[in-house]
């Protein structure tokens, strides 16, 4: 199992530019989260979801689209990327009961 | 608000033991976390303890949860160089445990 699986590792991005980070499992979770990492802030949940089809925001969902059309995968969107969306990005996924979240190795975003 | 908080840094011995400390002010947390963040990686869960305990131990790991005071710690005998990292303490919550509340992370440095 490869467990959670993240891509880009590493992007560079101009203001305004638009791109889209996969997260894959391949636990069968049915819970998937996207976080933001930043120096000092913790980890701040960006959106998540809890089944296929299904999404919701997390506490900072401003600039983001996400989307969950397969079970697997949960994809997050910049339309437009600002300077402020520099970060490292995490997925995560977890199935009912414990709640345990699974990381994947993140992806650190610039945007000059 | 729900909210978690730890010490952002702690400084030991090789050998010596660390205690990493947590408080939390959800009195309906149903688990509660301990995950190890290691430089440029993803969040590993090192372990859980349920509400309704108040110790759990895992090798060179201990928990203890105090209830009644809202505080949770997590011992780690013997530290080693390779424990370098950030601890986060994170909590589910009752009413929506699809969603942690994160602490913002104690960074352990391990002096030989």
């Amino acid at each position: 199992n490869a467990g959670v699986t993240q891509t880009p590792k590493f992007r560079v991005l101009k203001t305004g530019q638009s791109m889209t980070l996969l997260c894959a499992q391949d636990m069968n979770h049915e819970y998937m989260y996207w976080y933001r990492q930043d120096p000092g802030m913790g980890l701040r949940l960006i959106h998540y979801s809890v089944g296929e089809g299904t999404t919701a925001k997390g506490e900072v969902p401003d600039g983001y689209n996400v989307s969950r059309l397969k079970k697997q995968n949960f994809l997050l969107g910049l339309e437009s990327a600002a300077p402020s969306q520099t970060s490292v990005y995490f997925c995560a996924s977890s199935y009912s009961g414990t709640n345990e979240q699974f990381f994947g190795p993140g992806t650190r975003l610039t945007v000059l | 608000g729900e909210d978690v908080e730890q010490s952002l840094f702690l400084s030991v011995r090789e050998g010596d033991s660390s205690v990493i400390n947590c408080t939390y002010t959800d009195s309906s947390s149903t688990y509660l976390y301990w995950y190890k963040q290691e430089p440029g990686a993803g969040l590993q869960l090192l372990t859980y303890i349920f509400s309704n305990m108040d110790m759990k131990q895992d090798q060179r790991l201990t928990v203890l949860l105090n209830k009644k005071d809202k505080h949770l710690s997590l011992r780690i005998a013997d530290t080693q160089t390779g424990d370098s990292a950030i601890y986060f303490c994170a909590e589910a919550n009752a009413g929506n445990n699809r969603k942690l509340i994160w602490g913002l992370g104690t960074s352990l440095a391990v002096n030989p």
